[in-house]
């Protein structure tokens, strides 16, 4: 199936600062999707992408859609401790079936004190 | 609300035992998909459902079995059959482009 590499696995940073992460694929997606899971819950949609070069917010957070379509990536700013968490990428593959989502493996989000 | 329900949130299993996840939406969506996530693994796809009484089977259904007899409900059973079942259950449902998902099972095998 496909694979999604994303990066960094894990970030270290202090309260306040801003946060980038990002997500590649060897092959075009048409749909790529950033979630948010906290310890022991659910994944939470964060921000759907769904053209090339789109460029999305909510609130600190914003999300964009690789103008190559094989990658996406996500920032946070101005970090806050609930920030913390781990953050998942998805997408779906161009001609992709109706088969679900493929997952990058997370970066996990932690903030220092 | 709307939304994903699972339970239970916390399921203890002795080896051999069949048990069965329970999974509900209210979104009306028509899509509902059954995901294994294991400690520093991404989300790797059980059983998806597109309509009623139809499902298809994901990349690791071997082991597990599901049933979609109405809209709202998909249930997975977890058999014996299945070798490391320990792990954390996700139920999501949605349109083609989106998924929304349940707060989790978690499967603890005795």
């Amino acid at each position: 199936g496909q694979q999604l590499n994303q990066s960094p696995q894990s970030m270290f940073i202090q309260e306040g600062e801003d946060v980038s992460m990002n997500c590649t694929s060897s092959s075009i997606f048409n749909t790529w999707l950033w979630y948010k899971q906290d310890p022991g819950e659910g994944p939470v949609l964060l921000i759907a992408l769904y053209k090339a070069g789109e460029l999305t917010s909510n609130g600190r957070l914003t999300a964009q859609f690789g103008i190559t379509r094989k990658d996406s990536f996500l920032n946070i700013s101005a970090s806050i401790p609930s920030d913390v968490g781990i953050y998942f990428c998805a997408g779906r593959p161009l001609g992709g079936g109706a088969d679900g989502l493929t997952f990058g493996k997370g970066t996990h989000l932690i903030i220092q004190p | 609300d709307g939304g994903i329900t699972q339970s239970p949130k916390y399921l203890f299993r002795k080896e051999g035992q069949n048990v069965t996840l329970s999974c509900e939406q209210n979104l009306n969506h028509d899509a509902m998909y059954w995901y294994r996530q294991d400690p520093g693994q991404g989300l790797r796809l059980i059983y998806y459902s597109q309509i009623v009484n139809d499902f298809q089977k994901g990349d690791i259904a071997e082991g597990y079995s599901v049933s979609r007899e109405k809209k709202e409900s998909f249930p997975l059973t977890v058999t014996s059959a299945q070798k490391n079942p320990t792990a954390f259950y996700l139920c999501a449902s949605g349109r083609l482009w989106e998924q929304f998902f349940g707060p989790g099972t978690r499967l603890t095998v005795l």
